[in-house]
């Protein structure tokens, strides 16, 4: 059965660094992956997905992510935070006709 | 585009109260979902519905847990008798397919409380 990972419970970062969330799938083919953010009060909103091709995608507000199939790894990137992007990012993995498998989320704080 | 929509947004009620949550799901989508959050177990499947038939309700946790989807525009997930343990927020989310290449897009959600 497929399963996902994230390692990182919460993060902190300064604004304006950069940002790195780790997720890291168990699925034996190729998975579909994605990533989806959730601001206080609010349900997941998808940033990015994964289905083939290029290894790098691009999502919305400024995220990327890539597919590492070597590392089992999707992990989300940003070049610059804002204060905005605090919120509880949720790595998902889809296979077969199941419905997607969520990870137990990265919530992330900013300081200034 | 009108997004899934989730009713109430809050609900507080006494225990053993009959609760009822609601959701309407984007047009065209065909499959619905209902997640259940909370700070302990994250965010749990309890049941998903593929063109309105229920489909995996082994994430339901109780008898005192039901849901229904009578058409496609509509589901309902109803907790009767409710208790303390049953507060947390319920997600619904619909997608064009239940299949793994189907994104799910989320409603607002339901923040319960039993007291």
């Amino acid at each position: 059965a497929q399963s996902v990972t994230q390692p990182d419970i919460h993060i902190t970062v300064s604004e304006g660094a950069s940002l790195e969330l780790r997720c890291n799938y168990s699925y034996g083919a190729t998975p579909y992956l994605f990533w989806y953010v959730q601001s206080p009060g609010q349900g997941l909103q998808l940033l990015l997905k994964y289905f083939s091709g290029d290894t790098l995608v691009q999502g919305i507000k400024g995220f990327e992510a890539e597919f590492k199939r070597s590392q089992s790894s999707f992990n989300l990137r940003k070049p610059s935070v804002h204060w905005s992007d605090a919120a509880e990012y949720f790595c998902a993995v889809g296979s077969g006709n199941t419905p997607l498998v969520f990870g137990k989320g990265t919530r992330l704080s900013v300081i200034a | 585009d009108a997004g899934v929509i989730q009713s109430p947004r809050h609900e507080v009620t006494e225990m053993g109260q009959e609760v009822t949550l609601r959701c309407k799901p984007i047009s065209g989508h065909n499959s619905l979902f209902w997640y259940r959050q909370t700070m302990m177990r994250g965010l749990e499947l309890l049941i998903y519905f593929n063109n309105n038939v229920p489909i995996d309700d082994s994430g339901m946790p109780e008898d005192r847990f039901s849901a229904k989807m009578p058409n496609a525009s509509f589901s309902t997930l109803k907790i009767q008798p409710s208790e303390p343990r049953d507060s947390a927020v319920y997600f619904c989310a619909s997608s064009r397919t239940g299949g793994r290449n189907q994104p799910q897009h989320f409603g607002d959600g339901t923040r319960l409380s039993i007291l």
